[in-house]
């Protein structure tokens, strides 16, 4: 059974950058598919942050792409997102998934808080 | 890329129908086959109900069915039940790797 798991601190200062962690078990994330963030802010939609590949390839939202990383550590079967200057604007549930061209799977989410 | 358009509530008695519009453009919705559709449960992970416009992954139920005319795509849920009641979202490829999700819709059973 495939399951995804987030992990990272809670609280992030303003400013700051938001680190994320999604564990995978049960799957090689070096053997296929799309790994991506996705995130809700309270009260509001889904979105999606960006994409990393089995490959390396990442692919990120326009509106994020230049404070966005997401990277893949495959000796964990762990991939990972960074977001710099953080601001309130970014406090979200953030989930990490998988897909091929949908997200079929999904991680429980992990709120993120960004405040002082 | 914009979010695409979805109403934000929708509501039926148990057992009637429910549709839920999805409406991009020609860059997403419009433009390729891949839109799928999530259940999602306050304080739960979202839940794929459908993918590539029509096709129902394993285990959910054949209630729930999906459709695409031009650039808006559509979720309907028959025969309503309580446990249907929920955010549903939408979501499209939009070329070059990208996503983008719908605004979501509250459904509730009335």
């Amino acid at each position: 059974q495939v399951q995804l798991q987030e992990s990272g601190p809670g609280l992030v200062k303003p400013s700051e950058t938001l680190s994320l962690t999604c564990t995978v078990s049960g799957y090689s994330i070096s053997s296929g598919y799309c790994w991506g963030w996705i995130r809700q802010p309270p009260g509001k939609g889904l979105e999606w942050i960006g994409s990393i590949y089995h490959s390396g390839s990442t692919y990120y939202s326009p509106s994020l792409k230049s404070r966005v990383t997401i990277s893949v550590d495959t000796s964990k079967n762990q991939f990972s997102l960074k977001l710099s200057s953080v601001t309130a604007a970014d406090t979200a549930v953030y989930y990490c998934a998988r897909a091929y061209f949908d997200w079929s799977l999904w991680g429980q989410g992990t709120l993120v808080t960004v405040s002082s | 890329q914009s979010a695409l358009t979805q109403p934000p509530s929708a509501s039926g008695s148990p057992g009637q129908s429910v549709t839920i519009s999805c409406t991009g453009t020609s860059s997403d919705v419009g433009g390729y086959k891949y839109v799928s559709w999530y259940q999602h449960h306050p304080g739960k992970a979202p839940k794929l109900m459908i993918y590539e416009v029509s096709e129902r992954p394993s285990g959910v139920p054949d209630r729930f069915s999906g459709s695409k005319s031009g650039s808006t795509a559509s979720l309907t849920v028959s025969g309503l039940q309580a446990e249907d009641e929920a955010d549903y979202y939408c979501s499209s490829y939009t070329g070059n790797n990208n996503f983008v999700f719908g605004t979501g819709t509250k459904v509730t059973v009335l």
